[in-house]
């Protein structure tokens, strides 16, 4: 299995609703990240794992809440979003946080949309 | 200012041209990946290069490293419409972070 899934494939939620991310893997990687990609722009760092422990935020505001129950799962909880928080989420996973030049495998994202 | 300037950002050619797109920084990678990204999917890696001076191919598409590891470029030759989409160059900046370009976005047309 080489491949990152990740659901669900589009969601669409108010400012006040409170929803989940989910993304999965089986390929033995023990790094995984969240990534947002904004429309016509590149994909943007927002959260890593490593050996399910958070090893950097990158200044995320907080109603953006990362989660890794296991080394197999991350999940991305959602609360009081804003309309500008509408992106495409990619979750992505690597061997290990420093072995990144084997490439990393993303997901084919969540397509989020802020009402 | 970003680490990875790409040009051109878009790119609307015929199918069966030929087209370059570059990657550029002022600072020194010990290697650097290019991927391409097809609409409502997530990038998918094309190569890794790590020499200075390398130069790697993959059907149609030739990459290659700088001599002073600072810049890639990605050529295709004979582009097809099936070669459509955003096209990534990245490299680790501190902590082993992959950061990305801007992104080239290529069309190419039947």
């Amino acid at each position: 299995d080489t491949e990152v899934t990740q659901t669900p494939k589009h969601l669409v939620m108010g400012m006040t609703n409170k929803k989940s991310l989910k993304c999965e893997q089986h390929m033995g990687h023990r790094a995984m990240y969240w990534y947002k990609q904004k429309a016509k722009k590149p994909p943007e760092l927002m959260f890593v794992y490593s050996y399910e422990k958070l090893s950097i935020n990158e200044s995320v505001p907080s109603r953006f809440s990362p989660e890794c129950p296991n080394s197999s799962l991350l999940n991305l909880h959602l609360h009081a979003l804003q309309p500008e928080d509408s992106a495409l989420y990619l979750c992505a996973s690597s061997q290990s946080r420093g072995t990144w030049s084997y490439g990393y495998t993303f997901g084919s994202g969540t397509r989020l949309t802020v009402v | 200012t970003q680490l990875l300037e790409q040009s051109p950002q878009f790119l609307s050619i015929q199918e069966g041209e030929n087209l370059t797109v570059y990657c550029n920084s002022s600072s020194v990678f010990s290697s650097l990946q290019w991927y391409r990204q097809e609409p409502g999917e997530g990038p998918v890696l094309l190569v890794t290069v790590v020499t200075g001076g390398e130069v790697k191919k993959l059907k149609r598409l030739t990459f290659q490293f700088g001599d002073a590891r600072k810049d890639s470029s990605l050529h295709i030759t004979a582009a097809q419409p099936g070669d459509t989409g955003l096209y990534l160059c990245a490299a680790p900046r501190a902590g082993n972070m992959l950061t990305f370009g801007g992104g080239t976005r290529l069309m190419v047309k039947p």
